[in-house]
């Protein structure tokens, strides 16, 4: 079982709409969970980190974090076709530097 | 805002050459990471260095080794090259401490 679990997509939504990508992982002991924006053939982007349980908004962006059930979701509102993109969820190794990239969920808008 | 650096951006080498990455981090960065990502796959962590020891270790092949210099910059050198070895290769760089990675723009590397 890979360490970072993620739907790898693609995720077609229409723009306007929100767009929901999920992502679990399997160290309980983990504690910052990041979500990365990569465009194709170009180099990750930090969209979003949380550590704590609960949600973290920024813009239109929310990252939403569940310990308890080992699963960081990440929310866009109003998807806008510049949004598609592959979305890497990250999770440190506990107590490591080292963070673990789930394989990516292809998003697409559609106009 | 400065941005990792690496360089070269786009690198063609025939089987059994060598190549040598370089990455110079975000001004005052200390730690600096390496990561290959092939067609389609999830960037997979090779080695990270801090303070110019080397923090930790993924699936590196012997083949490569990499270090830090006192100005923080790093390289990745890769021996024996393989078609396989084919892949993005991206720097990020982060304070120690702090688990927010930067990248910066990749290397990409084709061996024919």
């Amino acid at each position: 079982q890979k360490e970072v679990e993620q739907n790898s997509g693609p995720l077609s939504v229409p723009e306007g709409a929100i767009a929901s990508l999920n992502c679990t992982y399997s160290d309980r002991v983990s504690q910052s969970f990041f979500w990365y924006r990569q465009y194709s053939g170009k180099s990750p982007e930090l969209i979003m980190s949380i550590y704590s349980n609960g949600d973290k908004e920024d813009g239109r962006f929310t990252a939403q974090l569940n310990k308890a059930s080992q699963y960081v979701s990440l929310l866009i509102r109003d998807s806008q076709p510049s949004d598609s993109a592959t979305y890497l969820c990250a999770v440190d190794s506990g107590g490591y530097q080292k963070v673990t990239f789930g394989i990516g969920t292809k998003l697409q808008v559609i106009p | 805002a400065a941005g990792v650096i690496q360089s070269p951006r786009h690198l063609i080498k025939e089987k059994r050459e060598t190549a040598t990455l370089k990455c110079y981090p975000i001004p005052r960065h200390d730690t600096v990471y390496w990561y290959q990502q092939g067609p389609g796959q999830d960037p997979q962590f090779l080695i990270s260095f801090y303070e110019k020891m080397q923090s930790d270790k993924g699936s590196i092949p012997d083949r490569f080794s990499a270090q830090q210099f006192s100005d923080y910059h790093s390289e990745l050198n890769m021996s024996s090259l393989e078609l396989g070895d084919s892949a993005l290769y991206f720097c990020a760089s982060s304070l120690y401490g702090q688990e927010t990675q930067y990248f910066g723009p990749g290397t990409r590397l084709l061996v024919l």
